[in-house]
């Protein structure tokens, strides 16, 4: 059953676009939604995560987007770059108040072209 | 800086083997975790650890086990690999918590290829 839902599986994007990856989710206990970025050859990294008392949360060209009556949210990538080029992946915790694990989105490729 | 390593990025055993996967952190985490990364599924937890001797199944333990002899290690072991567990395999560590957010830090993934 997964517990975390993501789409697109694939995006390509021209340099100096916005890319948006979209998760939904169906447990109304999670609290704490972080998105991890992985490079070709490499492991995730956490690169920006957000709770639902904001609806918006932003660093850099990076924005996570929340709409708590719709169960969803969303990365937003502004003026996208060659180096954003990576597989993203949404996450939820896998329990209220349980922080050490999570469940994770079926991943974004994202090809972004010069 | 968090370094999770892995003992190998990439190998080939044949079906029947006896297969042992290592991960080593380097900033004393309690928690540790082997996901398995296949393209359209994500990653899915294999195993967790949360102590020395102390481990939890995941999602997908069937055909694994694991051993956590100290805290820094935690070895993915599949009995007798089977061609459907080729994968990429990734370890994790993050320190505990319950009332803050958690970050998982990643090793670099072994790519098993079982003939």
């Amino acid at each position: 059953q997964q517990q975390v839902k993501q789409s697109p599986q694939s995006l390509i994007v021209q340099k100096g676009g916005i890319s948006i990856i979209n998760c939904a989710y169906e447990n109304t206990a999670f609290d704490y939604f972080p998105w991890y970025q992985q490079f070709p050859g490499k492991g995730p990294a956490l690169l920006i995560a957000i709770r639902p008392d904001v609806s918006e949360k932003k660093e850099g060209r990076f924005t996570i987007s929340f709409n708590k009556s719709a169960k969803q949210f969303s990365l937003h990538i502004m003026d996208s770059q060659p180096g954003d080029s990576a597989t993203y992946f949404c996450a939820a915790p896998r329990g209220r108040y349980n922080f050490n694990k999570f469940y994770f989105g079926s991943g974004t490729k994202l090809n972004v072209k010069p | 800086d968090v370094k999770v390593t892995q003992s190998s990025r990439y190998l080939v055993k044949r079906t029947g083997e006896k297969v042992f996967l290592e991960c080593v952190q380097d900033m004393d985490h309690e928690n540790m975790f082997w996901y398995r990364q296949d393209p359209g599924l994500g990653l899915r937890l294999i195993y967790f650890s949360y102590d020395v001797k102390m481990k939890e199944k995941g999602d997908i333990p069937e055909g694994y086990s694991v051993s956590r002899e100290k805290k820094e290690r935690f070895s993915l072991i599949l009995e007798s690999a089977s061609t459907n567990q080729t994968s990429m395999y990734l370890c994790a560590s993050s320190r505990p918590t319950s009332y803050e957010y958690n970050e998982q830090f990643f090793g670099p993934g072994t790519r098993l290829t079982v003939l």
